[in-house]
């Protein structure tokens, strides 16, 4: 069975750009999970997408959006790109939305902003 | 607001030691708690899941335990070996904020051959 997969593996981009990220999750999950990776902050929650809602947001601004398509993969887009959003980006799936969910992680996005 | 935090933050045994990861969380109104390993510039492996109503999970030379009303939990290792240095990474599912997971900043962990 395949994991949870993402591209691309390394993304570069200068400040004020828009960057996209996607992510496949695990055959047959519908909720999907994006973290943030920056170095000396560990990893924080950004969304939570299930059934192609948004479910749930972490204290990250506006510029910070993404989307869950009808085969459940997702896009995380992030605009007006800063040099600290230069980072690991995570992605997450299971299989339902329920709390006792394991979430399975892909092997990142790292985005660095110059 | 709930806050996890890893003792120590890095750690390095020989070869065959058997060891203990610390985790401290603040609200004990999680779901469950569950154990990760990454590796250097890679993402995470799940390595065990304990449920808020389990005191103990294990898989292999891996035993995790959970008290829930002091707020802990240890990562026992047992029989370290080199294939096991990574960073390991502890996270609770609180009640408050559904589905997203809240981590440690994570234990490094380096076995000496």
């Amino acid at each position: 069975e395949a994991g949870v997969t993402q591209s691309p593996t390394h993304l570069i981009k200068t400040r004020g750009q828009q960057a996209t990220l996607r992510c496949s999750p695990i055959s047959g999950h519908t909720s999907v999970y994006w973290y943030q990776q920056a170095l000396g902050l560990g990893l924080q929650f950004l969304l939570w997408y299930d059934e192609g809602e948004e479910r749930n947001r972490g204290n990250f601004p506006p510029r910070f959006s993404g989307r869950q398509f009808p085969n459940y993969s997702s896009e995380l887009n992030v605009n007006a790109l800063e040099l600290e959003d230069s980072a690991l980006y995570l992605c997450a799936s299971s299989s339902t939305s329920g709390v006792a969910e394991t979430q399975y992680f892909g092997p990142g996005t790292r985005l660095l902003v110059l | 607001k709930q806050e996890v935090t890893q003792i120590p933050a890095a750690l390095s045994v020989p070869e065959g030691e058997n060891l203990v990861l610390n985790c401290s969380f603040t609200d004990s109104a999680i779901y469950n708690l569950q154990w990760f390993r990454q590796d250097p510039g890679k993402g995470l492996t799940s390595l065990l899941l304990i449920q808020s109503s389990q005191r103990e999970q294990t898989s292999g030379r891996l035993n995790a335990s959970l008290d829930k009303s002091s707020g802990r939990s240890t990562l026992y290792i047992a029989a370290s070996q080199p294939g096991d240095s990574a960073t390991y990474l502890c996270a609770v599912r609180p009640m408050e904020y559904g589905n997203k997971l809240v981590f440690g900043a994570g234990t490094i962990l380096r076995v000496k051959s």
